[in-house]
């Protein structure tokens, strides 16, 4: 079964830092996404990434994250200047199919903790 | 106010016992997913509904979309310990939005005992 995998999958960082977190989706997908979910809280979207440019962003993907495609495999998110409210579980998906969400994959997280 | 309202947040029953978890919203969605997720994992999608009133069918769990397709729900036969988890709806292009990105509700943890 494909599956994504996201490295890594802990992550302790001082606020202020920056951090990258890498994910290596589905090789036929063409869609991909980051996701955070709070501890206890439910999972939020924050990007979606297609054809080598973000198609849509939530408003908490504000100046401060950015995306990549460096090559034809990896997908980061970078996240500058960490704050503690950035602790959180990041996950990457991605799909194959667009519309109604078929083909949705997600990763298991890198659960980022900024001390 | 929750774009997405899953009921009941927590569910204990016993192996064996039947149970429903539904899924509402005030707004219209493209299609409604279904995962679970199990502590410390992604979530893992179980099915995708697309049309309303549709009926999937994944072994002893039963999916509908509600025919306004506003709502969901999900029914397990003959529960057991196995089934033990964070069942999440997701939502699919709300009243006419983004067909790529996913509304989740908060969940309903199911824990089902020996």
């Amino acid at each position: 079964e494909p599956e994504v995998t996201q490295t890594p999958s802990h992550q302790v960082t001082q606020m202020g830092q920056e951090v990258i977190l890498r994910c290596v989706p589905i090789s036929n997908h063409l869609y991909f996404y980051w996701y955070r979910q709070i501890l206890g809280q439910k999972v939020e979207f924050l990007v979606s990434f297609y054809n080598n440019e973000i198609s849509e962003k939530s408003e908490i993907f504000d100046d401060q994250f950015s995306v990549e495609r460096p090559d034809g495999s990896n997908f980061t998110l970078k996240i500058r200047s960490t704050k503690l409210e950035d602790s959180a579980m990041y996950f990457c998906a991605s799909s194959d199919q667009g519309p109604y969400g078929y083909g949705y994959t997600f990763g298991s997280g890198t659960r980022l903790t900024v001390v | 106010t929750q774009l997405l309202e899953q009921s009941p947040q927590f569910l204990s029953i016993q192996e064996g016992e039947n149970l429903t978890v539904y899924c509402n919203s005030s707004s219209v969605f493209s299609s409604l997913q279904w995962y679970r997720q199990e502590p410390g994992e992604g979530p893992v999608l179980l099915v995708t509904v697309v049309t309303g009133g549709e009926v999937k069918k994944l072994k002893r769990l039963t999916f509908q979309f509600g025919d306004a397709r506003k709502d969901s729900s999900l029914h397990i036969t003959a529960a057991q310990p196995g089934d033990t988890g964070l069942y999440l709806c997701a939502g699919v292009g709300h009243s006419g939005g983004s067909n790529y990105k996913l509304t989740f509700g908060k969940g309903t943890l199911l824990t089902v005992n020996p």
